[in-house]
């Protein structure tokens, strides 16, 4: 079955650092979304990716869309101890996200 | 504009008995989700309608049933919990326009002695 994995699933960082998640699907997908959880609360949407090689910025992070539409990565530059949380891709195909397991990141003052 | 809200927040239960989540929604959206959250598996869905009346299966529908029976509301039904099913609860509901984004209920806290 469709199957989506993220690594690393946890990264402490110092704060200033650069931080980088990767998401792999088994399968092409329509489109790959990127959500933030934070500590003790509900997914919150951050952007969505449609494109083959697409690359979107927002402010210090910045995501990109694989060629052949199976991968992903999430990049922030200078960590900041508000991006604390975890980050999920989830891909879009058949009427349903299939989330990957998630990056945990701390930013260490 | 509240958004999605999910009752209750919390639910302690004893194995065998049965509950109830509510889902309600006021952004008038056809599609809507239930997910389970555990430990390092991320976000797996249960079941999901896209629309009323409507009800499909997710990756891990055993043990749940949902109903649709109108449009703002998706209830998610454990009919003899299980220990296996202590977990975090999430509903969402899916923006129709291109971002095809979700939102997202505050959260189940369900825990089965």
């Amino acid at each position: 079955g469709q199957q989506v994995m993220q690594i690393p699933q946890y990264q402490h960082v110092q704060e200033g650092e650069d931080f980088t998640t990767y998401c792999n699907s088994s399968t092409t997908l329509s489109n790959i979304q990127w959500y933030k959880q934070r500590p003790g609360g509900h997914p919150v949407f951050l952007i969505q990716l449609v494109k083959s090689g697409e690359v979107k910025k927002q402010k210090r992070l910045t995501f990109q869309f694989g060629e052949a539409k199976k991968n992903s990565s999430l990049h922030i530059t200078a960590t900041q101890t508000t991006d604390v949380g975890t980050y999920f891709c989830a891909g879009y195909t058949g009427n349903q996200f299939y989330f990957g397991t998630g990056t945990s990141l701390t930013v260490i003052p | 504009n509240a958004g999605v809200t999910q009752t209750p927040k919390f639910r302690v239960l004893k194995t065998g008995q049965s509950m109830t989540l509510l889902c309600a929604q006021d952004m008038n959206h056809e599609y809507m989700y239930w997910y389970r959250q555990d430990p390092g598996m991320g976000l797996r869905l249960i079941h999901y309608s896209v629309g009323e009346g409507t009800t499909a299966k997710g990756e891990v529908p055993d043990g749940y049933n949902v109903s649709r029976l109108k449009k703002q509301n998706f209830l998610l039904g454990l009919e003899s919990a299980a220990p296996s099913q202590t977990s975090v609860y999430f509903c969402a509901s899916k923006d129709p326009g291109m971002n095809r984004k979700l939102f997202f209920g505050s959260g189940t806290q369900l825990s089965v002695l």
